[in-house]
C-alpha cells in the first residue's frame, strides 16, 4: 500500500488565501523532498528537508519536517494564480551506499486558485 | 543549463508490441531513475542505476528491462505491451555525490498503447 500519504487530494482557494498540504509516512524518512508539477509538465524540485524539526522558507512557501521525521507540510501564504499545480511530497525511505535511493511519492495535492 | 533529455516525447504502440524509451541525464550526473506516472496518479519508481549498475528496483514488470550505458544515458525497454502500460514515463538524474540528492526530472515520454 501507499507508504507516504498526502492530504488533501484537492484544494480550491481564492487568490490571496493560504494553502497547506500535509504528508505522512508510515516509516521514518531519511529525508523528504517537495515537487511541483504543472498540468502536462514534469515534477520540478522545490526543496529538500533532512533534519528533524527542520523549517525552510522560500518566499511565500514554508516547508516543515516533523520531529520524528515521519511527517511534513508545505504552506503557501497568499496564493497566486501562478501557484496552481500538483504538489507532491516524496520521501527517501532507504538511503544506503553511494546511491541515495528511490523516491516514494505521496499522492499529491492538486491546487487550483480562483482569481 | 542543460536538462534531462528524454526521447521520444510521445509514442503510440499496439498491444504486444515493444517500445524503447531513452534518457540522457544532465552532464556529470551518474544516477538515473525511471518513474511511471498513470493519469491522475503520483510517479511510481521503476528502477535506478548508479555508475552503470542497477542500484534499486521498484514495481517494474518482468516485461520491462533497463540499462545504463557507458555515456550514462539509459534506456527502458518494454515488451509485450499492455493497455495498462499507457502512462507518462519520467527519467530523473542526480549526482550520486551530491548531499542534496535533488532529482532533476526530464519532460517525460507519453506512451499510449492501443
Amino acid at each position: 500500500g501507499q507508504q507516504v500519504m498526502q492530504i488533501p487530494q484537492y484544494q480550491h482557494v481564492q487568490e490571496g488565501e493560504d494553502f497547506t498540504t500535509y504528508c505522512n509516512s508510515s516509516t521514518t524518512l531519511s529525508n523528504i523532498q517537495w515537487y511541483k508539477q504543472r498540468p502536462g509538465g514534469h515534477p520540478v524540485f522545490l526543496i529538500q528537508l533532512v533534519k528533524s524539526g527542520e523549517v525552510k522558507k522560500q518566499k511565500r512557501l514554508t516547508f516543515q519536517f516533523g520531529e520524528a521525521k515521519k511527517n511534513s507540510s508545505l504552506h503557501i501564504t497568499a496564493t497566486q494564480t501562478t501557484d496552481v499545480g500538483t504538489y507532491f511530497c516524496a520521501g527517501t525511505l532507504n538511503a544506503g551506499g553511494t546511491s541515495y535511493g528511490k523516491l516514494t511519492f505521496g499522492q499529491g495535492t492538486i491546487l487550483t486558485v480562483h482569481p | 543549463a542543460a536538462g534531462v533529455i528524454q526521447s521520444p516525447r510521445h509514442l503510440i504502440k499496439e498491444k504486444r508490441e515493444t517500445a524503447t524509451l531513452k534518457c540522457y541525464p544532465i552532464p556529470r550526473h551518474d544516477t538515473v531513475y525511471w518513474y511511471q506516472q498513470g493519469p491522475g496518479q503520483d510517479p511510481q519508481f521503476l528502477i535506478s542505476f548508479y555508475e552503470k549498475m542497477q542500484s534499486d528496483k521498484g514495481s517494474i514488470p518482468d516485461r520491462f528491462s533497463a540499462q545504463q550505458f557507458s555515456d550514462y544515458h539509459s534506456e527502458l525497454n518494454m515488451s509485450s505491451l499492455e493497455l495498462g502500460d499507457s502512462a507518462l514515463y519520467f527519467c530523473a538524474s542526480s549526482s550520486g555525490t551530491s548531499s542534496a540528492n535533488e532529482q532533476f526530472f526530464g519532460p517525460g515520454t507519453r506512451l499510449t498503447v492501443l
